[in-house]
């Protein structure tokens, strides 16, 4: 059973252009968390998806970012213009479901960096 | 605001000693905590879940305490190895169950 993968490892994209982060989640999981992690911090929490719905998005910023996870296919981060304060590394996890006794299964991350 | 928090950023320590690390949590009552490792450049590991009506739980070398009165749990490594170096977060749902979320984080440098 493959682990979360996230590609691509290393992201580099100028300011003003899009960046599309994906996340394949272990299979059987349908639940699927994005996070933010800067140097020297810790994991900040941006969204968390089940299959086609999104249940908490209250760590995304309004503007510019969006997150999805479709019926067939992986779930994707979208930063549409980055900025330079984009640069950090995004992280995916998975879980086969939220009760509470779940863990959490982490992809190796994307590291975005905006030049 | 839920809060949960880890306020040593680094602990080091010499080869063989016990590592204690402390998670305080805020606002909120976590019906469990979980405890990760990561290492750098590397996602997080789940390595252990404590419930809030356990006491403790072990595994191997590490053992993990909840303390409800203190909102707070502890997370040690006994007999620590330099490869025991790393930063461990500590996490848990919030209150509406919708989302992990995590303390900061503690480095942990084991020095042989």
């Amino acid at each position: 059973n493959a682990g979360v993968m996230q590609n691509p490892r290393h992201l580099v994209r100028r300011r003003g252009q899009e960046a599309r982060l994906r996340c394949s989640p272990m299979k059987g999981h349908s639940h699927v968390y994005w996070y933010r992690q800067l140097p020297e911090e810790g994991l900040k929490f941006m969204v968390y998806l089940q299959k086609e719905n999104i249940i908490d998005e209250s760590g995304m910023p309004k503007e510019r970012f969006s997150a999805e996870f479709p019926k067939e296919g992986p779930s994707i981060l979208r930063i549409q213009q980055v900025v330079r304060g984009d640069s950090a590394a995004y992280f995916c996890a998975s879980s086969p479901g939220e009760e509470a006794n779940t863990e959490a299964f982490f992809g190796q991350g994307t590291r975005l960096t905006v030049v | 605001s839920q809060k949960i928090e880890q306020n040593s950023e680094a602990l080091n320590i010499q080869e063989g000693k016990t590592a204690t690390l402390t998670c305080n949590y805020t606002n909120y009552s976590p019906a469990y905590l979980q405890w990760y490792r990561q290492d750098p450049g590397r996602g997080p590991v789940f390595l252990l879940l404590i419930r809030e009506n356990e006491k403790e739980k072990r595994k191997e070398r590490l053992k993990v305490t909840f303390d409800t009165t203190l909102k707070q749990s502890l997370f040690h490594i006994t007999a620590s190895q330099p490869a025991d170096s790393a930063t461990y977060l500590c996490g848990g749902r919030n209150q509406a169950g919708t989302a992990l979320i995590f303390g900061k984080g503690t480095t942990l440098s084991v020095s042989s």
